[in-house]
């Protein structure tokens, strides 16, 4: 089946410095990875959408220059948050489709970030 | 644009009973929908979905949901909720057209003993 893993679980970092986060897909071919972030207390909002052989497209609100992402190849992104804050604390995820007719993604657990 | 909207923050059932969690959307495409569970500090487990046929799905755990293109709903059911059932429940839309999923606000689901 279908398996999106996402290293790591938990992590904490001091408030001004960075933390990389990575999204492995099993089991198919992410032709799509798109990150998540869920702040306390709230929904999941769409932080970028990387398709294969397309610009990454950030959303509203963040940027290339504050979440770096990189998706090499089918089955592997990773996202950094430079300088971390108190408002970049919560639950990201990863979630990798492989496009299609019926278009799906499927999430991983999630990275939860805790910014000191 | 395309929108999910979950009316209800929360809702309170005893174990027992009957629920329903609203969902509506706003889409002018074919919408793929889903129904994900966010237990406690945990990520997603999808509960069921809809792509087309059956208005009617089924998912885990006794959770079904219904499809209404003409009300643009698609709202969750289960029978008889157990108090394990308490949790945050997501309606998704995805949007072919974009390759982009949409999250509503979520319901949190308190089931009294």
């Amino acid at each position: 089946g279908a398996l999106v893993y996402q290293y790591p679980r938990r992590t904490i970092c001091k408030s001004g410095t960075s933390m990389r986060m990575e999204c492995q897909a099993v089991g198919f071919q992410a032709t799509s990875v798109a990150w998540y972030r869920q702040s306390p207390q709230k929904t999941f909002e769409l932080i970028a959408l990387s398709t294969v052989n397309s610009a990454i497209k950030y959303e509203q609100n963040f940027t290339q220059e504050k979440f770096p992402i990189s998706h090499p190849n089918l089955s592997f992104s990773s996202m950094t948050v430079l300088n971390a804050y108190l408002e970049d604390r919560g639950l990201y995820l990863c979630g990798a489709g492989t496009g299609g007719h019926s278009y799906e993604q499927y999430f991983g657990p999630g990275t939860r970030l805790t910014v000191l | 644009a395309q929108s999910v909207t979950q009316p209800d923050a929360r809702v309170t059932v005893s174990e027992g009973a009957s629920l329903q969690l609203r969902c509506k959307y706003s889409y002018s495409g074919t919408p793929y929908l889903f129904w994900y569970v966010q237990y406690p500090r945990q990520g997603l487990q999808l509960l069921l979905k809809y792509y087309s046929g059956d208005p009617v799905v089924q998912g885990v755990n006794g959770f079904e949901a219904e499809f209404s293109k003409s009300n643009s709903s698609f709202h969750l059911r289960k029978a008889s909720v157990h108090w394990s059932d308490s949790a945050v429940y997501f309606c998704v839309l995805s949007a072919l057209n974009t390759n982009k999923v949409v999250f509503g606000t979520g319901t949190r689901l308190q089931v009294l003993p």
